[in-house]
């Protein structure tokens, strides 16, 4: 079955650069249609998309946080990293790892989910 | 701001049927089939109920459907029940330049 899950630290200062790891089973990145995506929940607020990476190595951002954002994947180790930088105290949320899938008629969704970090961003 | 507009809440009493909707525009909702609704639990992480518009994964119950008219689409949930209670959020895919995956703001449900 499929399952991801989130790790990185509960809390980092600020200016510092956080760096998350997905670490997913039950299917491969390298798989056409396959995709990651990193997500974000503020305390009470909504969603927010972040960034997404495909099988084929391309990488989407969010424009407004473009400049701080990177997304790689290690497809030998099942995993896909998140790198933040110049972290503020209004970036503390709850970080979360969903698959995209592409299907072959062009459907798009997350369809599993990590059970996110919560991260705080505190000196 | 979220880039697709959703009412902050709703209610509604056991066995009613209450309606989300989510406005997007022609780069978003009103262009592509991609819509997808998602349930949210306090504390726990988002479960996807439908998919492209108006399609359910399996385990999802009938009583959720989806809709989609011009650049609004809407999730309506038919004979509520206590544990309906939870957070909507819905999900586009968006030719924007700005982005690729956009989220509503969120709406609370409470069966009363």
């Amino acid at each position: 079955q499929v399952t991801l899950r989130e790790s990185g630290p509960a809390l980092v200062k600020p200016t510092q650069t956080l760096t998350l790891t997905c670490t997913f089973s039950g299917f491969s990145l390298s798989t056409s249609g396959m995709c990651v995506s990193w997500i974000r929940q503020p305390p009470g607020k909504a969603l927010e998309w972040l960034a997404l990476i495909d099988w084929d190595d391309d990488k989407y951002y969010s424009t407004s946080l473009k400049t701080r954002l990177t997304i790689s994947k290690d497809t030998s180790k099942n995993q896909v990293v998140l790198t933040m930088t110049n972290m503020d105290p209004v970036d503390t949320a709850t970080y979360y790892c969903a698959r995209y899938t592409i299907s072959a008629a062009g459907n798009r969704y997350h369809d599993y989910w990590g059970q996110g970090t919560l991260v705080t961003v505190s000196s | 701001q979220s880039a697709l507009t959703q009412p902050p809440s709703v209610s509604g009493s056991p066995g009613q049927s209450v309606t989300i909707s989510c406005t997007g525009t022609s780069s978003d909702v009103g262009s592509y089939n991609r819509v997808s609704w998602y349930q949210q639990p306090p504390g726990t992480a988002p479960k996807l109920m439908i998919y492209e518009v108006s399609n359910r994964p399996s385990g999802v119950p009938d009583r959720f459907s989806g809709s989609k008219s011009g650049n609004t689409a809407s999730l309506t949930i038919s004979g509520l029940q206590a544990e309906d209670e939870a957070d909507y959020y819905c999900s586009s895919y968006t030719s924007s330049s700005t982005s690729y995956v956009v989220f509503g703001g969120g709406t609370k449900l409470t069966v009363l």
